[in-house]
Parts: structure tokens; sequence; C-alpha cells
């Protein structure tokens, strides 16, 4: 089944502890990017990646890194997580060609105290 | 920098039809797509414009005039289902750095009531 995996799906954790939200696609997409959903605010682009080795900054990407060693993967990292990173997260992936039409995965709800 | 404009919320009855505006400002316009989310859930591709002109997909069906920067939604005979937030996305291409973006608008809010 085509689909986009996002691992933890709920997480709560402590300011400065470092965290690392995976994501991971079997579609074989060029395309990977992370949004960050608050409410009234919409989608957010954290970072995106149009291959591996190959990432760029979206509009909020302070407080984020992100790698894309592997076309499957690219984990978003938090390295000292605040407060006002509590959100929900999704990754998503494409191809790059056509509607570009984003899959997305289930989301990754976190909050940090 | 990209903006777009869209209702935050609309309400319409069963069986009816509602039309999702969205404006937008953009540079490098590449193409509009919609996104429909359920409460708690992953946001799901709806439609997409390139071109000009009406694109119909089943009951859904996207418009956009390039040249006004506007699109709509058009969504028919409205079911229970319907109810869930709707997000308009631009997409704009940098040539020569073969990169993109996407940007979503803040969203609609849909109620669909009996």
């Amino acid at each position: 089944e085509a689909q986009v995996t996002q691992n933890p799906r709920y997480l709560i954790t402590v300011t400065g502890k470092k965290l690392t939200v995976t994501c991971s696609q079997n579609m074989n997409h060029e395309y990977m990017s992370w949004y960050r959903q608050d409410p009234g605010l919409g989608l957010r682009q954290i970072y995106y990646s149009m291959n591996v080795e190959v990432t760029d900054k979206g509009d909020v990407p302070e407080g984020y890194k992100v790698s894309r060693k592997e076309k499957r993967n690219f984990p978003l990292i938090l390295e000292s997580p605040s407060p006002n990173q509590t959100s929900l997260y999704f990754c998503a992936s494409s191809l790059p060609g056509g509607s570009g039409e984003l899959f997305f995965g289930e989301g990754s709800r976190l909050t940090v105290l | 920098g990209q903006s777009l404009e869209q209702p935050s919320e609309v309400t319409a009855v069963e069986g009816a039809i509602v039309q999702i505006n969205c404006t937008y400002q953009t540079s490098g316009f590449y193409g509009l797509s919609w996104y429909q989310q359920h409460d708690g859930g992953a946001p799901t591709f709806l439609s997409y414009n390139a071109l000009d002109g009406l694109e119909e997909t089943g009951r859904f069906s996207s418009f956009l005039s390039r040249s006004d920067s506007y699109g709509y939604l058009l969504l028919q005979e409205l079911q229970m289902k319907d109810s869930a937030s709707y997000f308009c996305a631009v997409r704009d291409e940098y040539s020569g750095a073969g990169s993109y973006q996407l940007t979503f608008g803040k969203g609609t809010k849909l109620s669909v009531i009996p």
C-alpha cells in the first residue's frame, strides 16, 4: 500500500530535549516536505527536499533541521524544542511534475512542556 | 513570497451547492491545488488547475483565472460527509533551480447542515 509513515504519532516532551520525528514513504517520490499546522494558521511549510541531499527552507524553518540521506526518508529534527513548537506536524511527498499532488502522513502531534 | 486569502468558515445545507473562493498573490505562479481535511485527519488532494478554466471531478469542480489571481472550489449536491476544512495551495516554480514551494491558505471550514 502506497503510504507516508510518520513516527511518533503523539509525543509529549520537555523544553530542550532533542527529538526526531521520522518520515518514510514507499512511493519512490523525489519531493518530500514538512508542514506544521496550528489553529487559524493553516499549513506552514518548514523544510522541503527535491531529492537526496537537496533540502531547502520553507516559511518557518527556525528551530528545525532536516536531512535527506535516502530517497525514502526525511526526518525532522528539533535540536532544542521549545513550547512554541507545540503543534501538529505533517510529512508529505510527491512526484515533482504534473499536479505535484501531495501525499500526507497521518500527522504527529507534539507537545513541548 | 506568497499569500492566499480564503474565507475562514462557510455553512451550507445538505444537497445545496457551495463555492469556496481563493485569491492569491505570488511570483512565478505554476498552479493552484485544493485539499480536503477532516477533523483529526490528514489533508487529501482534491484537484489541481494550471490553466484557466474549470476542472470537474465528480461532485467537485475547481476553477482558475490566472489573470485575476483567483480560483474557487465548487461542491455540488452537498453531503454531510463534506463537512471538513478545505485548503487552497499555490505552487510556484523557480526555473533553473528546479525547485518549488507549495504554500497553503489558512483553510475554510465547511459545515454542512441538514
